[in-house]
């Protein structure tokens, strides 16, 4: 257990729709990253919050958002889904500021739009 | 732009050594990590190199050239349950930066 929290763990939606992903880092760390992985493509970096504020913002797209709260947990919204945003969406966090910090991740949620 | 090659799948017998490469091109170095990832699951960090050489961890090694561009990760003494995808990634910008991952290679380990 990495102590990243992802809910809901499976969603299964109609297209056009607006689902909400929520993540709880491990307690004291500060830097929540999403990443988006489908069955083709590796792990695609979408945003990355620090503290609250957005640190760094990868391949995300407009109908996407996402947030940091005070308590340091997270929300990935996406609207207006397409078949395509079918994938494994995964928080992860890491505590400081250095290079050699890994990231955690949690178990993810399985997004499927039909 | 960023680019990580991995090769898409390996096959290895129970109890060998396994070597899974990964190449890279990226506008900036500031480490790399492997990580295993089970199907369906998260995943867990193995390994970090940011300076050349050879970091061992138990049944597991990495390495690294930053001229080259190049790491691999070594497994040794093969079990079944090392059956997983394997993924390389690089921290290209300093701080506490996000990952850039390649795609990943999955390994099925048999008796």
């Amino acid at each position: 257990d990495s102590g990243v929290t992802q809910t809901p763990k499976h969603l299964i939606t109609a297209t056009g729709q607006r689902v909400t992903l929520r993540c709880s880092p491990r307690s004291g760390d500060l830097s929540v990253y999403w990443y988006q992985q489908s069955l083709d493509q590796g792990l695609q970096f979408l945003i990355q919050y620090y503290n609250g504020e957005e640190r760094a913002k990868g391949n995300i797209l407009e109908r996407f958002s996402a947030q940091q709260f005070p308590d340091l947990h997270s929300e990935l919204n996406l609207s207006s889904l397409e078949l395509g945003d079918s994938a494994l969406y995964f928080c992860a966090s890491s505590v400081s500021q250095a290079e050699n910090t890994e990231a955690f991740f949690g178990q993810g949620t399985r997004l499927t739009v039909v | 732009g960023q680019n990580i090659d991995q090769p898409t799948e390996m096959t290895a017998t129970e109890g060998a050594i396994v070597q899974i490469n990964c190449t890279y091109q990226t506008s900036g170095f500031n480490g790399l990590f492997w990580y295993q990832q089970h199907a369906g699951e998260a995943p867990t960090f193995l390994s970090y190199n940011v300076l050349d050489g050879l970091e061992e961890k138990g049944r597991f090694s990495s390495f690294l050239s930053r001229s080259k561009g190049y790491s691999y990760l070594l497994l040794k003494e093969l079990q079944m349950k090392d059956s997983a995808s394997y993924l390389c990634a690089v921290r290209d910008r300093s701080g506490n930066t996000p990952l850039v991952f390649g795609k990943g290679t999955r390994l099925s380990v048999i008796a």
